[in-house]
């Protein structure tokens, strides 16, 4: 079972740069949900979606952007990078009171 | 949004050694839980808690739901060179989780 598959693992992204960060889960979850880790913060919580076709703002929005054309995939796009979207972002899905998150991508923005 | 304290921050123990950490909010959560993330991983479900006053046991690791629904603890005993990594506690409101700012554990061998 792959669960929760973020891509990529890394990337390196000029300020300003435009990208867009994969999340794909075969687990038929309807919940899934985009975080950002940041050194001594935690985990903050960007966008989730509910289910197909619906999407909804988290604690830090701003710069993200979701869609939810399908129960398994999650795409989260960075507009236009700045170096303060340099962090790990983890992608995780939610059945009951568990959550299941991906390997992460660690991305920098200089 | 809600914040979660997480304390302490960091510890270095030796192995074999006993591990506490502790999680408040100034919120009121239905159901705690207890994640544990290895370098380069996503955090990993340890513990879940469902009601204030439950005490739950997973092998060396024990938690409890604290009495005012505002805290929760994590204890681990014996501890191993394989519990090395950070430890977060979460609280759960509907659909969202709110996570605390982790705990760093080091283990000595």
């Amino acid at each position: 079972n792959a669960g929760v598959t973020q891509t990529p693992k890394f990337q390196v992204l000029k300020t300003g740069q435009s990208m867009t960060l994969q999340c794909a889960q075969d687990m038929n979850h309807e919940y899934m949900s985009w975080y950002r880790q940041d050194p001594g913060m935690g985990l903050r919580l960007i966008h989730y979606s509910v289910g197909a076709g619906i999407t909804d703002q988290g604690e830090v929005p701003n710069g993200y952007n979701v869609s939810r054309s399908t129960t398994e995939d999650f795409p989260l796009r960075l507009l236009s990078a700045a170096p303060s979207q340099t962090s790990v972002y983890f992608c995780a899905t939610k059945k009951g009171a568990e959550a299941f998150f991906g390997q992460g991508t660690r991305l920098t923005v200089v | 949004g809600q914040q979660l304290n997480q304390s302490p921050q960091s510890m270095f123990i030796q192995e074999g050694e006993d591990v506490s950490m502790n999680c408040t909010s100034s919120s009121i959560f239905n159901t705690w839980l207890w994640y544990k993330q290895d370098p380069g991983e996503g955090p990993v479900l340890l513990i879940a808690l469902y009601k204030a006053g439950e005490l739950t046991s997973n092998g060396r690791l024990t938690a409890q739901f604290g009495i005012t629904r505002k805290d929760s603890f994590l204890n681990i005993s014996a501890s191993i060179p394989s519990d090395v990594g950070i430890y977060f506690c979460a609280g759960l409101t509907g659909n969202q989780f709110y996570f605390g700012t982790g705990t760093s554990l080091t283990v000595i061998p």
